[in-house]
């Protein structure tokens, strides 16, 4: 079945640098991209990027411009999202979604989630 | 960046009523080009990723109990449970995808009276 599986929770200091893997399954990478989003403690979900596992193209949400990188690697069906000078502000469960390869849309395959924890 | 505005933000009922979640946009996310509004709605349980349940503002997900439907064009758009379940409560988000900036609603809480 298609999955999308992440690893696992991470806690790092404040000014630290994080990556978060998502492998997936089930389906032909290529042909599809990849949204991260973030939803913090008790709160809503935030959009951070997109990548297209198809043509490496990206698109950053404006606020973590020059912090996000987000990287694919279609040899091992696996998406990577970098996010360096980390802030207690950072603090949230991480998402991967399926999406689309050239435009972005909606996600119906999710993974399961990351815990970054960024504190002192 | 498109702003997409819930409403309310909670909302209490009582089981099997109906329950009406609104969803309004800064500007429209309605493509001419493909007659498509560019607006779908996710559950979201505790612990949980968020499910998709609805996209293009009204095409309901494979699997997706019939009694979610959305509709709406433009700006403005809604999310009817027809008869509210137990197993229904969770907050619910409206997206938009017509900008290629995707924006999330701040989410509604709906729980059961």
């Amino acid at each position: 079945q298609v999955q999308l599986v992440q690893s696992g929770a991470e806690v790092k200091r404040p000014g630290a640098s994080v990556k978060v893997s998502c492998k997936a399954s089930g389906y032909t990478f290529p042909t599809y991209g990849l949204s991260w989003v973030r939803q913090a403690p008790g709160q809503g979900l935030e959009w951070m990027g997109w990548i297209s596992a198809y043509n490496n193209n990206t698109k950053y949400a404006q606020k973590l411009q020059g912090r996000v990188t987000m990287t694919t690697d279609t040899a091992t069906s696996t998406g990577y999202m970098e996010l360096r000078s980390l802030r207690s502000d950072d603090t949230a469960v991480y998402y991967c979604a399926r999406d689309g390869a050239v435009y972005t849309g909606s996600y119906s395959v999710w993974g399961q989630g990351t815990l970054v924890t960024v504190s002192s | 960046d498109i702003v997409m505005t819930q409403s309310p933000d909670s909302l209490a009922v009582s089981l099997g009523e109906r329950a009406t979640i609104n969803c309004k946009s800064s500007q429209s996310v309605f493509s001419s080009s493909h007659n498509k509004n560019y607006l779908a709605w996710y559950q979201q349980k505790p612990g949980q990723p968020p499910k998709l349940l609805i996209y293009w503002a009204s095409t309901r997900e494979f699997g997706v109990p019939d009694r979610f439907s959305g509709s709406g064009s433009g700006t403005e758009f809604t999310l009817t449970i027809s008869s509210l379940q137990a197993e229904d409560v969770a907050v619910y988000y409206c997206q938009q995808h017509y900008s290629t900036l995707i924006t999330f609603g701040q989410g509604t809480r709906l729980e059961y009276k």
